[in-house]
């Protein structure tokens, strides 16, 4: 296993397009979690899944933010409309739940909107 | 909202000294969690240490946590020029430690 992986690694979109990221977990990682990070600061919770079920969302994911986990595998963020304070890092992670572990991240991808 | 806050915001060392990053948080907490990332890359986990834990070492890592006082620490010793990055504490919740809250982070710098 390689890792948590994320694609694309860089995305450059012009305000109000559509953007779609990818992450995919260790496989035997039961839960995945989605975070945004901007510059000098620390990640900021958007939503996880427990296998296929989105258990929790942050006030932080408006209507214009959607997350799937359709078969319990690989996850998809969508951005719809950006805009140019969507412009960050988002980080995607998983772990195996139940227990004390910690989370693996993958490197992340890089949204600039323009 | 950011439930942890580190300290010092930034620390520049030589190779070859100490450094103690400290961090506060204000809820009760399932486990403390330390993270370092190099600059435009993901996060590494560290260390975790659960809430009835006081003290734990990993290599040269050495995390504390006091409950009472809300408060946590990590020193790495005998410091490296690779341990140049930043280094975030996070905070689980739930019972199980379901999401995380991160810090701001500390900036360690250290010289070669």
């Amino acid at each position: 296993d390689t890792g948590v992986s994320q694609n694309p690694r860089h995305k450059i979109t012009k305000r109000g397009q559509n953007v779609t990221f990818r992450c995919d977990p260790i496989s035997e990682h039961n839960r995945l979690y989605w975070y945004r990070q901007t510059l000098g600061q620390g990640p900021e919770f958007l939503t996880y899944f427990q296998n296929e079920a989105q258990l929790e969302k942050s006030r932080l994911l408006s209507d214009r933010f959607s997350a799937e986990r359709p078969k319990g595998s690989f996850s998809t963020l969508e951005i719809q409309r950006t805009e140019q304070g969507d412009s960050a890092m988002y980080l995607c992670a998983s772990r195996l739940d139940p227990g004390h572990y910690g989370y693996t991240f993958g490197s992340g991808t890089r949204l600039t909107v323009v | 909202s950011q439930q942890g806050e580190e300290d010092p915001q930034a620390l520049s060392i030589q190779e070859g000294e100490n450094a103690t990053m400290n961090c506060s948080y204000k809820t009760s907490i399932n486990n403390l969690q330390w993270y370092r990332q190099n600059s435009g890359r993901g996060l590494v986990h560290l260390i975790l240490i659960r809430s009835n834990e006081r003290e734990k070492h990993s290599g040269r890592l050495r995390v504390t946590l006091d409950t009472s006082k809300k408060s946590s620490s990590l020193l790495i010793t005998a410091s490296r020029a690779a341990d140049t990055a930043s280094y975030f504490c996070a905070t689980a919740l739930g019972a199980s430690g379901s999401r995380l809250t991160f810090g701001e982070g500390t900036q360690l710098t250290v010289n070669p």
